[in-house]
């Protein structure tokens, strides 16, 4: 079946610190890979998506990229701002089996100046 | 493009009343919406899949007395908990895709339901 992996938080950084979420996943066909961003209070924004093998997916200085050999989709950024304090979710989707999400637990980051 | 509006943001409402949330998706149409539940510091639970002029489809353990799931038109989809109980408060977030199957999903921002 399919499913994801996310490292646990919560995760806390000083400004300016190199972030990486770690994110592996299992899927039974050829799924398309996603990071999601909570703020407090608010719902789910799309980060950043890549569909296929060797697809970088990048967006406000976040990437990740989708690894088939390892089956992973960690998300990276250089240099964390404070106002990057937020849950990060990693999904995969496989619409050749159905039309359902599946997220990981959510990783805690927060940024301190 | 691609906005899903969700309403009320927050409600509080007395052991026993219903509560209806609304989830619109304002610059496209969608045949399919999906309600998550999440819990303090949990991930997103599916509730069930909105499917519009048909019945929704509940996820095991969902009990679809309880949570009423109405999609009667391709930008309007809504959620009534009905005889709400102190467990039922929650934080309800709604989605929906805005292309085909290969598109990522657009989420509401959430709804604070706290039953007293």
């Amino acid at each position: 079946g399919n499913s994801v992996t996310q490292m646990e938080g919560p995760v806390t950084l000083s400004e300016e610190a190199f972030l990486t979420i770690n994110c592996t996943y299992t899927a039974t066909g050829y799924p398309s890979l996603f990071w999601y961003v909570q703020y407090p209070g608010e719902g789910l924004q799309l980060l950043l998506k890549a569909t296929k093998a060797d697809d970088k997916g990048s967006n406000k200085g976040f990437e990740a990229t989708y690894r088939k050999e390892t089956t992973s989709f960690h998300l990276e950024k250089g240099s964390v701002q404070v106002s990057d304090s937020a849950v990060y979710f990693c999904a995969l989707s496989d619409p050749r089996t159905g039309n359902q999400f599946y997220f990981g637990t959510g990783t805690s980051l927060t940024v301190i100046p | 493009g691609a906005v899903v509006s969700q309403h009320p943001s927050r409600v509080i409402c007395k052991s026993g009343t219903s509560v209806k949330i609304e989830c619109r998706s304002l610059d496209f149409q969608a045949t399919t919406m999906f309600w998550y539940r999440q819990f303090p510091k949990k991930s997103l639970m599916l509730m069930a899949t909105s499917n519009e002029g048909s019945k929704a489809t509940y996820e095991q353990g969902v009990e679809k007395d309880k949570f009423l799931i109405n999609h009667a038109s391709l930008t309007l989809s809504t959620l009534t908990v009905t005889s709400a109980h102190p467990e039922d408060s929650s934080f309800y977030i709604c989605s929906a895709r805005a292309g085909d199957v290969y598109s990522p999903l657009h989420f509401g921002n959430g709804t604070r339901l706290t039953v007293t």
